[in-house]
């Protein structure tokens, strides 16, 4: 497809297991960002990758959180031991100019994780 | 740190009334600034951005916003506003670092 796809696209979890969730960029973005939307809140930054380089993990708020991104592909975002905080909107977004001062980024329609 | 402020919550206009959404952000550096919108339903889409140049600048669907950098400011705004206009609305600063900072959004809900 044209853009960024997520999935599932809605999560139930109970509190302690573990979820993944998926993200799939644009092809041929070679930056991919992951944030995280709490009710009521903004969006906050989790982690990016870009190409080969090591990913900034320095917006996961906890070492539960982890990713992995594949190549220049799919990308995944795995919490582990879910806590009822963690109940948010999941977003990854892609770009092609990472670095460049006109890089945009662009959306994908986010998974709505919800723990019990 | 780079942070955003969008002053207004929730906004409530007539059709055709006029809207300006606040926006700040704190930041040393040069800055790209961006807006996003949230229909309904629907995900997070660009409506306009900032990089270099006028400090007008005009995105899809009418909106435009203008960056006072004195002021530390990039307020959205639209002339006549339409019902379709109703979702959320973003701001966010892009400085140094790739990563985005985004405000906790503007509710716009547009009355018939």
């Amino acid at each position: 497809g044209a853009g960024v796809s997520q999935s599932p696209s809605n999560k139930v979890t109970e509190k302690g297991k573990d979820v993944e969730l998926r993200c799939d960029p644009i092809s041929g973005h070679t930056a991919l960002y992951w944030y995280r939307q709490r009710l009521g809140q903004g969006l906050e930054f989790l982690i990016y990758f870009q190409g080969n380089s090591a990913p900034d993990k320095s917006g996961l708020p906890s070492d539960r959180f982890s990713a992995e991104r594949t190549g220049e592909s799919v990308s995944t975002l795995t919490i582990q031991r879910t806590q009822q905080e963690d109940s948010a909107v999941y977003l990854c977004a892609s770009s092609s100019d990472w670095g460049v001062a006109t890089d945009t980024q662009y959306f994908g329609p986010g998974t709505r994780l919800t723990v019990l | 740190a780079q942070s955003v402020s969008q002053h207004n919550h929730h906004v409530i206009l007539s059709e055709a009334a006029s809207l300006e959404l606040g926006c700040n952000y704190s930041y040393g550096g040069t800055v790209n600034l961006f807006w996003y919108v949230q229909y309904p339903g629907q995900h997070l889409q660009l409506l306009l951005k900032y990089f270099s140049g006028d400090p007008l600048v005009k995105g899809i669907k009418g909106f435009e916003a203008e960056f006072i950098k004195s002021k530390f400011s990039f307020n959205l705004r639209k002339p006549s506003v339409q019902w379709s206009d109703t979702a959320e609305y973003f701001c966010a600063v892009k400085g140094t670092a790739s990563k985005l900072t985004f405000g906790t959004g503007t509710r716009l809900q547009v009355t018939l």
